[in-house]
């Protein structure tokens, strides 16, 4: 069964500190994965990795997919209260079968 | 381009009530996909729409069950609530690559 695991389910830091959020998944006819940030309201947008070893960068944020291993990080550097979300990982199949991990639990305090 | 727009936002019903919810894509877009959000399970899949055809269908019992109209709205309905069924529900509009999600609709069966 396709399954998308998500560590660390809950994460506590201190503005200025840098996070890992790991993804790893287990998706037959892997085609992509993507990353979403949630707050109170409908998740946003904020990777898509098709390659292996080729790094997205945005700011402060960063991602990475190893497709021999099944895995992608989430980096965020200097963290700030403003990055307290939720982090979901979704894999997409080529059957546009669309699975979610269930997302790790950010929260930055100043 | 007008965002996704999920109705009702909020809504309150009792066990054994059935409820509809609604999801109008962005335009253009002719796939809808919905899911279910809870604290406990994360996002998880319930179908996706694509054409008026259901395309992929999450594992969720026969009381879940959904519609597409031929301007791409669409609707899920779900029958006999129960409890376990409070949740956020939220509809997201897809092209290739790409996932928008609506602000949800949170649904409470007391």
């Amino acid at each position: 069964e396709d399954k998308v695991v998500q560590s660390p389910l809950s994460l506590v830091v201190h503005e200025g500190d840098t996070v890992t959020l790991n993804c790893s998944y287990e998706v037959t006819n892997f085609r992509s994965l993507l990353w979403y940030k949630q707050e109170k309201k409908a998740p946003t947008f904020l990777f898509m990795l098709t390659s292996s070893g080729i790094e997205k960068k945005s700011g402060r944020l960063s991602s990475i997919l190893d497709k021999k291993e099944l895995f992608s990080i989430l980096n965020i550097t200097a963290t700030q209260t403003g990055d307290s979300a939720v982090y979901l990982c979704a894999v997409e199949a080529y059957t546009d079968k669309l699975i979610f991990g269930t997302g790790t639990r950010l929260q930055v305090f100043p | 381009k007008a965002g996704v727009t999920q109705t009702p936002r909020y809504l309150i019903k009792t066990r054994g009530q059935q409820v509809t919810l609604s999801c109008s894509p962005i335009s253009g877009h002719r796939s809808v996909s919905w899911y279910q959000q809870t604290p406990g399970q994360g996002l998880q899949f319930l179908f996706e729409y694509f054409s008026e055809t259901q395309r992929n269908k999450g594992n969720f019992p026969g009381r879940f069950s959904g519609r597409q109209f031929s301007n791409s709205r669409s609707e899920m309905n779900v029958s006999t609530l129960e409890l376990g069924d409070s949740a956020l529900y939220l509809c997201a509009s897809r092209e290739p690559g790409e996932l928008f999600f609506g602000e949800g609709s949170r649904l409470t069966v007391l």
